[in-house]
């Protein structure tokens, strides 16, 4: 296992466009998160599942935020009609129930709205 | 309501001490965790607390007081590839998400 995995690494789009990514997380890890990271500013959760189960969702997530996972094995987290504000570093970490080492994050994938 | 507040930067010099404070306000509490994160990169685990006290790991420490809502990261001996963003993180109940802090960013000159 190679830890987690995110594709694609960058992501340049245009405003109002939709686009999704995905995240392999290991394959033992049965929890997996979201979360956005802006320049200078720690990450901001986004949402995260147990297995299959989306368990919760930020109130900061407007209806054009979407994510899955669909077998409890990857995910993919999709922006409708993308805006400016959305440009950011998107990080999708998994871990075992409890892990008391936290998370394991992937390289994350870094989306440019022009 | 949550809130956890660590300062914005830090600058120290190679082979010094630095000490990273986080406080943090939080509905529950069920570990602090510390990440670094170089830039560019996915953070990486450093530390975990769950209980009162200090946990050592070779150049690095970290304290907690759960009474005082406060924690420290402890960096000894640093090195120039030490420069990198250092998140404080709260896990508020078992087994659930992680919110961090705001990262310090810690630069470090020869």
């Amino acid at each position: 296992d190679t830890g987690v995995s995110q594709d694609p690494r960058h992501k340049i789009t245009k405003r109002g466009q939709n686009v999704t990514f995905r995240c392999d997380p290991i394959s033992e890890h049965n929890r997996l998160y979201w979360y956005r990271q802006t320049l200078g500013q720690g990450p901001e959760f986004l949402t995260y599942f147990q297995n299959e189960a989306q368990l919760e969702k930020s109130r900061l997530l407007s209806d054009r935020f979407s994510a899955e996972r669909p077998k409890g094995s990857f995910s993919t987290l999709e922006i409708q009609r993308t805006e400016q504000g959305d440009s950011a570093m998107y990080l999708c970490a998994s871990s075992l129930d409890a892990g008391n080492y936290g998370y394991t994050f992937g390289s994350g994938t870094r989306l440019t709205v022009v | 309501g949550q809130n956890i507040d660590q300062p914005t930067e830090m600058t120290a010099t190679e082979g010094a001490i630095v000490q990273i404070n986080c406080t943090y306000q939080t509905s529950g509490f069920n570990g602090l965790f510390w990440y670094q994160q170089h830039a560019g990169e996915a953070p990486t685990f450093l530390s975990y607390n769950v209980l009162d006290g200090l946990e050592e790991k070779g150049r690095f420490s970290s304290f907690l007081s759960r009474s005082k809502g406060y924690s420290y990261l402890l960096l000894k001996e640093l090195q120039m590839k030490d420069s990198a963003s250092y998140l404080c993180a709260v896990r508020e109940a078992a087994g659930n998400k992680l919110t961090f802090g705001g990262g310090t960013r810690v630069l470090v000159k020869p």
